[in-house]
């Protein structure tokens, strides 16, 4: 079973507004990744991190950014919301090939 | 580029056996993972295959063919449980050793 968390589960916000979604893990692991989803969808790889102070953008343009200051904590910031922004964000660790999700963040952005 | 693909749906009965295929065409190829999801819950993992052959893990099996780019998961004796969403996703040297998923497979078992 893998100790990954993510926060806020669930976030209804205004457009303009910055939010942070967080995630933390507890394994370990160097890798951590963040992922885009929309319902019935497949999931698209937006930011990734290797280890403390290396963060690469993944396979889909994303407008958030992200920082890796420890290696158990890696939130995704978005400056300006915007309700294309609506998804759900799912942060995943691993240490070798196998990824661990976290629960996931439905952000809907009004 | 990545290249996968896997059915969108398929239907199946309460204990009967259902295969999804997934194939794939990737620049190198290191190993192949399959992932459940229910609606709305993030991805679990099921299995991870490197070689060639079959691999059991109780009610699942995943396949693999390296040469023909193809493997397919099996679910046996299905429960209504089983309805959810099963992700192919390939790790390729190309693409930074990162995974690259497919769309998914959203399996329905009825009664």
């Amino acid at each position: 079973e893998a100790d990954i968390y993510q926060t806020p589960r669930y976030l209804v916000i205004g457009t303009g507004k910055k939010i942070t979604l967080e995630c933390s893990q507890t394994m370990g692991h160097d890798k951590m990744y963040w992922y885009q989803q929309d319902p019935g969808m497949e999931l698209h790889l937006i930011h990734y991190s290797y280890g403390v102070n290396s963060t690469e953008k993944g396979d889909l343009s994303s407008e958030s950014t992200v920082s890796r200051i420890r290696t158990e904590h890696f939130p995704l910031t978005l400056e300006s919301a915007r309700p294309s922004h609506t998804s759900q964000y799912l942060c995943a660790s691993s240490r070798g090939a196998t990824q661990y999700f976290g629960p996931g963040t439905r952000l809907t952005v009004l | 580029g990545q290249n996968i693909d896997q059915p969108t749906e398929m239907t199946a009965t309460e204990g009967a056996i259902v295969q999804i295929n997934c194939t794939y065409q990737t620049s190198g190829f290191n190993g192949l993972f399959w992932y459940q999801q229910h609606a709305g819950e993030a991805p679990t993992f099921l299995s991870y295959n490197v070689l060639d052959g079959l691999e059991e893990k109780g009610r699942f099996s995943s396949f693999l063919s390296r040469s023909k780019g193809y493997s397919y998961l099996l679910l046996k004796e299905l429960q209504m449980k089983d309805s959810a969403s099963y992700l192919c996703a390939v790790e390729a040297p190309a693409a930074g050793n990162k995974l690259t998923f497919g769309g998914g497979t959203r399996v329905l078992v009825k009664p």
